[in-house]
C-alpha cells in the first residue's frame, strides 16, 4: 500500500508570499495518477492539479505542480486571500486502497 | 454545468443500515467512472468506493468491504451507497465524486451529505 506524507503539516504565510507544499509517497508513483485538491471550511473539495503538473480547468497559473518518483510539489506563487485553505495530494495505486490521499497541508494566515 | 448533488445521509444507530444517492446533471453520466469519497468530522479525505461506467467493476477499500455496496442507474443519471452494518467509525461527510476521463482523479464533487452513527 502506497502511503502519502504531506509537509507542513500547516504553513503560515501573509498574502503575497510564496506557499510551497511537499507530498512524499511511500514507493514511486506514477506522475500521471498524481493530484491536488483545494478544500476550503465547509465546501468539497476542488481539483487543483493533476497529472503532477496539469491545471484542471479555470485553475489560477499562480498555481503549479511539479515532481516525479516519491517527491511532489505544489506551489503557489503569490497566496491571495482566497488560497487559505486545505490542500490534499492524491494518488491512484494498487489495493487494497485504490486511491489514497495525503493527510493534508492547512494554509493559513499568518 | 456539472452538478452532483447528494442525499440520505442522517442519524443512524450502530449496527444500522442507510443508502446514499447522488444525483448527476450537466454531463453524460453514463460515461464516466464514479466515486465516494468520505470525510470524517476534523479528518482527512478517504476513498471509499468507485464504479464503472456500465457497473460491471467495483472496488472498495478494505475497511467497508463486505458491508457498503455501490451501484448506478444510468437512466436516472443517478449514483448509490448502500451500507449494512454501520459502525462509529463511519461517521463522515460521503462526497460522490466523478472520475477523471482517462485519469484516476476526480475533476467534480457534490456538497457531501453527513452520515452519523451513534446510539
Amino acid at each position: 500500500e502506497i502511503v502519502l506524507t504531506q509537509s507542513p503539516g500547516t504553513l503560515s504565510l501573509s498574502p503575497g508570499e510564496r506557499a510551497t507544499l511537499s507530498c512524499r509517497a511511500s514507493q514511486s508513483v506514477s506522475s500521471s495518477y498524481l493530484a491536488w485538491y483545494q478544500q476550503k471550511p465547509g465546501q468539497a473539495p476542488r481539483l487543483l492539479i493533476y497529472g503532477a503538473s496539469s491545471r484542471a480547468t479555470g485553475i489560477p497559473d499562480r498555481f503549479s505542480g511539479s515532481g516525479s518518483g516519491t517527491d511532489f510539489t505544489l506551489t503557489i506563487s503569490r497566496l491571495e486571500p482566497e488560497d487559505f485553505a486545505v490542500y490534499y495530494c492524491q494518488q491512484y495505486g494498487s489495493s487494497p486502497g485504490l486511491f489514497t490521499f495525503g493527510p493534508g497541508t492547512k494554509v493559513d494566515i499568518k | 454545468e456539472v452538478q452532483l448533488v447528494e442525499s440520505g445521509g442522517g442519524l443512524v444507530q450502530p449496527g444500522g443500515s442507510l443508502r446514499l444517492s447522488c444525483a448527476a446533471s450537466g454531463f453524460t453520466f453514463s460515461s464516466y467512472w464514479m466515486s465516494w469519497v468520505r470525510q470524517a468530522p476534523g479528518k482527512g479525505l478517504e476513498w471509499v468506493a468507485n464504479i464503472k461506467q456500465d457497473g460491471s467493476e467495483k472496488y472498495y477499500v478494505d475497511s467497508v468491504k463486505g458491508r457498503f455496496t455501490i451501484s448506478r442507474d444510468n437512466a436516472k443519471n443517478s449514483l448509490y451507497l448502500q451500507m449494512n452494518s454501520l459502525r462509529a467509525e463511519d461517521t463522515a461527510v460521503y462526497y460522490c465524486a466523478r472520475g477523471m476521463q482517462q485519469l484516476p482523479n476526480f475533476d467534480y464533487w457534490g456538497q457531501g451529505t453527513l452520515v452519523t452513527v451513534s446510539s
